[in-house]
């Protein structure tokens, strides 16, 4: 079964206004850490925000903010004021603490994000 | 910052032969693991490793095997290359997690094409 779901396989967004990328996951683990992760053309993974499970409020790092619905199971990101170099693939991931101790990270699809000029 | 470094941005090789992907961090991770990322299907992960020597086996580790020597080396070996493993491969790196918190870090990738 699909453990992290990212239905939008492509966006578009005009440059400085905001877009939420979606993600949803599954897991009975109460422990989890739940990350975003970018990939460029070029291809290297940037990490770009984690939230934990047991994170009380919603993780925020510079135009990356994640709106964590833990009773919903989503955990969508949003950036803020669109730049052209945010133009890219976007991950959303998972780590259970589970039975692997937590080496295991799980990824979704993937979202390319297109923004406009 | 952590730098993970990939033999090869681009490989071609034929089917049959044994081939070496190969990966470096200077950030004295204890984790390494290495993915292949195809369209649509995100990344999966092959193999992982939590210290020199262990290794564990990942969510499709048919047809791949790892080696791991050094605490700063990870190599990923096809040891009989099909056409099925075109595809891109990530290495990364992380400390041990404490709970869930540490982020992975990634090398640039592979490109890996069989004939």
């Amino acid at each position: 079964a699909q453990k992290i779901t990212q239905t939008q396989p492509g966006m578009f967004v005009q440059e400085k206004e905001a877009v939420t990328l979606d993600c949803t996951y599954d897991t009975s683990d109460p422990s989890y850490g739940l990350f975003w992760y970018k990939q460029p053309s070029s291809g290297e993974m940037i990490f770009l925000i984690y939230q934990g499970s047991y994170d009380q409020q919603n993780a925020t790092e510079g135009r990356y903010s994640l709106n964590f619905q833990k009773a919903r199971k989503s955990a969508n990101l949003v950036i803020s004021a669109s730049q052209l170099g945010d133009s890219a693939m976007y991950f959303c991931a998972m780590r259970e603490v589970g039975n692997t101790g937590g080496f295991k990270t799980i990824f979704g699809a993937g979202t390319r994000l297109f923004v406009k000029a | 910052d952590v730098k993970v470094t990939q033999s090869s941005r681009y490989l071609v090789k034929r089917t049959g032969e044994k081939v070496f992907l190969e990966c470096v961090q200077d950030m004295d991770h204890e984790n390494m693991f290495w993915y292949r990322q195809d369209p649509g299907l995100g990344l999966r992960l092959i193999y992982f490793s939590y210290d020199v020597k262990m290794k564990e086996k990942g969510d499709i580790p048919e047809g791949y095997s790892v080696s791991r020597e050094k605490k700063e080396r990870f190599s990923l070996i096809l040891e009989s290359a099909s056409t099925n493993q075109t595809s891109m491969y990530l290495c990364a790196s992380s400390l041990s997690p404490s709970g869930t918190k540490q982020p992975q870090h990634f090398g640039d990738g592979t490109r890996l094409s069989i004939l």
